[in-house]
């Protein structure tokens, strides 16, 4: 099974609007860290937000914002004000347990932001 | 933040050569480093964890031989792809952890490096 998963392979939003990307993930382990990240055409990987499954309230950076819902295994990232700049993939990964432990990616939304 | 560098950038290679990648932790000492590999429009799947002073941790498929990885310093580790060939082309990025970092759970990224072989 998947552990991560993100059904929505493209997504457009006008500049100035809002949008959620959308994040499923799978694990047993009671502690665990969910992560998004940035990716332009350039290729780098930009962190954006993270939350821990231990986290009483969900995690904000500036625009953007993880929408944790536990019960549901849904880490969804919403981000506020869409700009030009944002149009990039954006992935969503987990990290199980603690500790040195490396992500697990999901497939990846490639968002698109339209003035 | 914490830097992570790689080098090169891009290579092109030929068919049958190795080529050896390069990830460093600029600013810190990472005793753990993580190569992942990204084909165009997918995302990325981790090849190995690279251990400072100690045989690197493959994922299943991923031939040992051929891609080998040394962790020979706290702020270096290296990827050689050995005869290499086409279907070797692809995105290879490193990440490492700072564990005396503010944000424990942070890790961060290498810029890439974009293997062609031709």
């Amino acid at each position: 099974a998947q552990k991560i998963t993100q059904t929505q392979p493209g997504m457009f939003v006008q500049e100035k609007e809002a949008v959620t990307l959308d994040c499923t993930y799978d694990t047993s382990d009671p502690s665990y860290g969910l992560f998004w990240y940035k990716q332009p055409s350039s290729g780098e990987m930009i962190f954006l937000i993270y939350q821990g499954s231990y986290d009483q309230q969900n995690a904000t950076e500036g625009r953007y914002s993880l929408n944790f819902q536990k019960a549901r295994k849904s880490a969804n990232l919403v981000i506020s004000a869409s700009q030009l700049g944002d149009s990039a993939m954006y992935f969503c990964a987990m990290r199980e347990g603690t500790g040195r432990r490396a992500l697990t990616f999901g497939s990846g939304t490639r968002l698109q932001v339209q003035p | 933040g914490a830097v992570v560098s790689q080098h090169p950038s891009w290579v092109i290679c030929k068919s049958g050569t190795s080529v050896k990648i390069e990830c460093r932790s600029l600013d810190f000492q990472a005793t753990t480093m993580f190569w992942y590999r990204q084909f165009p429009k997918q995302s990325l799947m981790l090849m190995a964890t690279s251990n400072e002073g100690s045989k690197a941790t493959y994922e299943q498929g991923v031939e040992k031989d051929k891609f080998l990885i040394n962790h020979a310093s706290l702020t270096l580790s290296t990827l050689t792809v050995t005869s290499a060939h086409p279907e070797d082309s692809s995105f290879y990025i490193c990440s490492a952890r700072d564990p005396s970092g503010r944000a424990l759970y942070e890790q961060y990224f290498g810029p890439g490096t974009r293997l062609t072989v031709t």
